[in-house]
């Protein structure tokens, strides 16, 4: 069974770095038929796909149209876990942060949520 | 980007049956996949496409699609299925992946 464990602070300055990370247990972020992904919830957006890292023959990433060019994903094979940095954050980007495994289309595991708020 | 409707709040008797829908045009290229979240809790996979079901999730939750809707049914309700459910799919325009909004399900 897929485990996936987050980390990372809770409290983030405006205009500052947002970092996460999630770490996998029951699987490799280099398996060819998953694909990593950060998730975000809060009570104004909902759930909100922020982006994803797969690998299938080389590392591959997507993100939400919004993010672009604010996120990064990256993974760690050394520590087989994956990572989330949102720059320039701002109060609009309180909210929870989830890491999901998604495999066939589905989100079938999830890590337990961190909630960041950005404030001064 | 597309996006996905679903009714914001839906009640139904212990032991009934009840269906949550889901609306938008990517389910007339894409299946449809439910999460159930309760408070305080991260979302949890319930089901996707035809039926298919993660272990360990119950009988009485079943999928079903047509057209551009997609629905989730409970046949029998349980106490423990009052929460919020979620719909999302694959996606063409804009981003690759869409949510609904969700469902908070009572169960009276």
């Amino acid at each position: 069974q897929v485990q996936l464990q987050q980390s990372g602070p809770g409290l983030v300055k405006p205009s500052q770095t947002l970092s996460l990370t999630c770490a996998i247990s029951g699987d490799s972020v280099s398996s060819n038929s998953a694909a990593w992904n950060w998730i975000r919830q809060s009570p104004s957006r909902g759930l909100e796909w922020l982006g994803r890292t797969y690998y299938r023959s080389k590392w591959s990433n997507d993100y939400a149209v919004s993010m672009r060019s604010r996120i990064t994903i990256n993974p760690d094979t050394s520590k087989n876990q994956f990572s989330l940095q949102l720059i320039s954050v701002t109060p609009e980007d309180t909210a929870v942060y989830y890491c999901a495994r998604e495999g066939g289309g589905s989100y079938d595991s999830w890590g337990q949520g961190t909630l960041v708020t950005v404030s001064s | 980007s597309s996006e996905l409707t679903q009714d914001p709040a839906v009640s139904v008797a212990l032991g009934q049956t009840v269906r949550i829908t889901c609306q938008g045009d990517s389910l007339r290229s894409y299946y449809a996949s439910w999460y159930q979240q309760k408070p305080g809790q991260a979302p949890v996979f319930v089901i996707y496409g035809k039926n298919n079901r993660p272990s360990g999730i119950p009988d009485r939750f079943s999928a079903s699609s047509s057209g551009n809707t997609a629905s989730l049914t409970i046949t029998g309700a349980q106490a423990e299925d009052e929460a919020d459910y979620y719909c999302n799919s694959r996606d063409r325009s804009g981003n690759p992946v869409v949510f609904g909004g969700g469902t908070k399900l009572t169960v009276l």
